[in-house]
């Protein structure tokens, strides 16, 4: 199976919280993060999350991390259309960054 | 803008053909990366130049060639190609060496690669 796995496909209505789930398998992976590609661009650094942490907060921006269980959450508050992209959860071991699949938001109006 | 660049943005070239990827970085980082990017499969690592050597190679086939000839720059050679390496492919660079740091990366635009 997959290092990292992500559902494909998420749907929500402008003003809903979205949330996006991961899980992982290496427990020594030290980050956790959170990337947003929109149509024809690269990947972008929204947030990450320190893997002491159960939880950190930016903006509309809400990370959780189970570590126990390897699960890690990305809640998007007031979800704009601008939002729409695809999100990819990814760890770093050994200075190396493993990418999930990605999950395609699609926020309509 | 995040500081990483890559020429060029869309490249079609035949299974013949020879062409080079190019990545340039400003940001003063010591490690920049080759990712390729297919439909429906998680980002593949390709290669890993930290300081300028090569550190990591993922059993990429020969027909990639990397070159990283100073910490700013970095270029993916292409030589006869398949249809299936048709793919985005994505430059980026961290600052490595810092263990107790973030290692942010950053990332490209990329460079989308038909081969036809």
């Amino acid at each position: 199976g997959e290092d990292v796995e992500q559902s494909l496909f998420l749907s929500v209505r402008e003003g809903d919280s979205s949330v996006i789930n991961c899980t992982y398998t290496d427990s020594s992976s030290t980050y956790l993060y959170w990337y947003k590609q929109e149509p024809g661009a690269g990947l972008q650094l929204l947030t990450y999350i320190f893997s002491n942490m159960d939880m950190k907060q930016d903006q509309r921006l809400t990370v959780l991390l189970n570590k126990k269980d390897k699960h890690l959450s990305l809640r998007i508050a007031d979800t704009q259309t601008g939002d729409s992209a695809i999100y990819f959860c990814a760890e770093m071991r050994y200075s190396t960054l493993t990418f999930g699949k990605g999950t395609m938001l699609l926020v309509s109006p | 803008e995040t500081g990483v660049t890559q020429t060029p943005r869309h490249l079609v070239m035949g299974m013949t053909n020879k062409k080079s990827l190019k990545c340039e970085q400003h940001l003063g980082h010591n490690a920049m990366y080759w990712y390729k990017q297919s439909a429906k499969k998680p980002l593949e690592l390709m290669f890993v130049y930290s300081l300028e050597e090569r550190v990591e190679n993922n059993s990429v086939p020969s027909r990639f060639s990397p070159e990283c000839p100073n910490s700013s720059h970095l270029f993916l050679h292409l030589h006869t190609l398949q249809p299936e390496d048709s793919a985005l492919y994505l430059c980026a660079s961290s600052q490595e060496g810092v263990q107790s740091a973030n290692t942010e990366a950053f990332f490209g635009q990329g460079t989308r690669l038909t081969v036809v």
